[in-house]
C-alpha cells in the first residue's frame, strides 16, 4: 500500500541551527501538508501546498519556516533558525485532492532542539 | 471550521462494538465530518468521513444525526490494536486540507 515516508525519523540539533525535514508524498497526490505535535499537545496545522505554492498557512508558520517541492517527488520543511519551542513531532501529509480529500500522514520526524 | 466536543476517554471490551460520540452543534451545511485516529505517537490515520448520510467502510461506520449536530463512529468489533486517540474533525469542503485537531477521545480496548 502506498505510504508517505519521512526522513529523518529523529533529529537532534542545537538552537539556532537550520533543519530540513524531508517527505516523499504518495506519488499521485497533488496536495501536501505539514503538521506538528508538541509532546502531549494537539496536532497543529502548519501549512498546505498545492501547484508549487502555499495554499494556506497557520500563525505558527512564520518567516522561520519554508516549504519546497524541489524535484517533483520530495516535499521539504525548512526551519531556518531553530528555537527550543520548535521541538516537536513533525508530520507530513498528502491527499489526492483538496477540499474533501482524506489526508494520508507519514510516521513523523521528531525534532529535538537543545 | 466548526468546533467539536468529544469525551476525553472511553473503554471498550475486546470484540465488542466501540461507539465514539462527537458533538458538532455549530456545523455548517458545507462542512464534512471526518474521523482520524492516532496510535501512540504515530501519524494520524484517516478512518472515514461523511456529509449527511451514514457511511461505512472496511474500518468503521459513521452515523450522522439528521440535524447533523452530532455523529458516532462505530468500530464494530474492537481489537487491542484499536486502542488509540480518535479525533472527530469538521472541515469545510473548500478548505485545502487544513484540519483542526482537538483533544480527541482516548479509546482503550481491554481484553
Amino acid at each position: 500500500e502506498p505510504e508517505v515516508t519521512q526522513t529523518p525519523s529523529h533529529q537532534v540539533t542545537q538552537m539556532g541551527q537550520e533543519v530540513i525535514l524531508r517527505c516523499v508524498p504518495i506519488s499521485n497526490h497533488l496536495y501536501f501538508y505539514w503538521y506538528r505535535q508538541i509532546l502531549g499537545q494537539k496536532v497543529e496545522f502548519l501549512v498546505s501546498f498545492y501547484n508549487n505554492e502555499i495554499s494556506e498557512k497557520s500563525e505558527i508558520f512564520d518567516d522561520q519556516f519554508s516549504v519546497e517541492r524541489p524535484d517533483g517527488s520530495n516535499f521539504t520543511l525548512k526551519i531556518r533558525s531553530t528555537k527550543l519551542e520548535d521541538s516537536a513531532m513533525y508530520f507530513c501529509a498528502s491527499s489526492v485532492r483538496g477540499g474533501t480529500g482524506e489526508l494520508f500522514f507519514g510516521e513523523g520526524s521528531r525534532l529535538t532542539v537543545l | 471550521d466548526a468546533k467539536t466536543t468529544q469525551p476525553p476517554s472511553m473503554d471498550c471490551a475486546e470484540g465488542r462494538a466501540a461507539n465514539l460520540p462527537c458533538n458538532h452543534s455549530t456545523i455548517s451545511g458545507n462542512e464534512y465530518v471526518y474521523w482520524y485516529r492516532q496510535i501512540h505517537s504515530q501519524g494520524p490515520q484517516y478512518i472515514i468521513h461523511g456529509l449527511k448520510n451514514n457511511e461505512t467502510n472496511e474500518m468503521a461506520s459513521l452515523i450522522i444525526t439528521e440535524d447533523r449536530k452530532s455523529s458516532t463512529l462505530i468500530l464494530p468489533h474492537a481489537t487491542l490494536r484499536d486502542t488509540a486517540v480518535y479525533y472527530c474533525i469538521v472541515r469545510v469542503n473548500t478548505n485545502a486540507g487544513k484540519s483542526t485537531f482537538g483533544d480527541g477521545t482516548t479509546l482503550t480496548v481491554k481484553p
